[in-house]
């Protein structure tokens, strides 16, 4: 059973970034697809982004491209999401989610890792 | 890039059944069978409770059921119970290779 580690709480000023990490064990990493996905405090949810493990390739909502990146290191079978020129209204709950292969049902999610965006 | 449209909430009895909808176009729920639901507790992470439109995981109950017509999907929970008593959204694959949530529809039990 496949179960994903994400890294802790940050805190952020505006302008900067975060580079959040989600780490998975019990599973083949490659064979997954994860997943970005984030929750401001009231709010719904709202998908980021993804990364296919095996070829390597990521997509992006348009909202956000330009500004997130995630990466994936099979070494280590960690994920990574960065998000750039952060604003107050990047404040939230990011939370990875695993896709089996190319699926779009995110079946596992990890903890959730806050990130404030303060001055 | 909208979000499907859910309503705000949905209230109902123990025992009875409740239906929660999720409107998109023909870009993301009607154009494609990747509709997923998911239930979400106060101060937890989201669960994967149905897939693909109509299928279950491994272990969620037979007391949700999911459907789709033309540009909307429906979850169904027969039996409510109290513990059903969580947040729920929508999720659907959209053209161009990119994924959408619902706005989330807040469901109670009386």
């Amino acid at each position: 059973q496949v179960q994903l580690v994400q890294s802790g709480a940050e805190v952020k000023k505006p302008g900067s970034s975060v580079k959040v990490s989600c780490k998975a064990s019990g599973g083949t990493f490659r064979s997954y697809t994860i997943n970005w996905v984030r929750q401001a405090p009231g709010q719904g949810l709202e998908w980021m982004g993804r990364i296919t493990v095996m070829f390597d390739t990521a997509n992006y909502a348009q909202k956000f491209q330009g500004r997130v990146t995630v990466t994936a290191d099979e070494s280590t079978s960690t994920a990574y999401m960065e998000l750039s020129n952060l604003r107050s209204e990047d404040t939230a709950v990011y939370y990875c989610a695993t896709s089996y292969g190319g699926n779009w049902e995110f079946d596992l999610w990890g903890r959730g890792t806050l990130v404030n965006v303060s001055s | 890039q909208s979000a499907l449209t859910q309503a705000a909430s949905v209230s109902g009895s123990p025992g009875q059944s409740i239906t929660i909808s999720c409107t998109g176009t023909s870009a993301d729920v009607g154009g494609y069978n990747y509709v997923s639901w998911y239930q979400q507790h106060p101060g937890e992470a989201p669960k994967l409770i149905i897939y693909d439109v109509t299928n279950r995981p491994s272990g969620i109950s037979n007391r949700f059921s999911g459907s789709k017509s033309g540009d909307t999907a429906s979850l169904t929970i027969s039996g409510l119970q109290a513990d059903d008593e969580a947040d729920y959204y929508c999720s659907s694959y959209r053209s161009s290779g990119t994924s959408v949530f619902g706005t989330g529809t807040k469901v109670t039990v009386l």
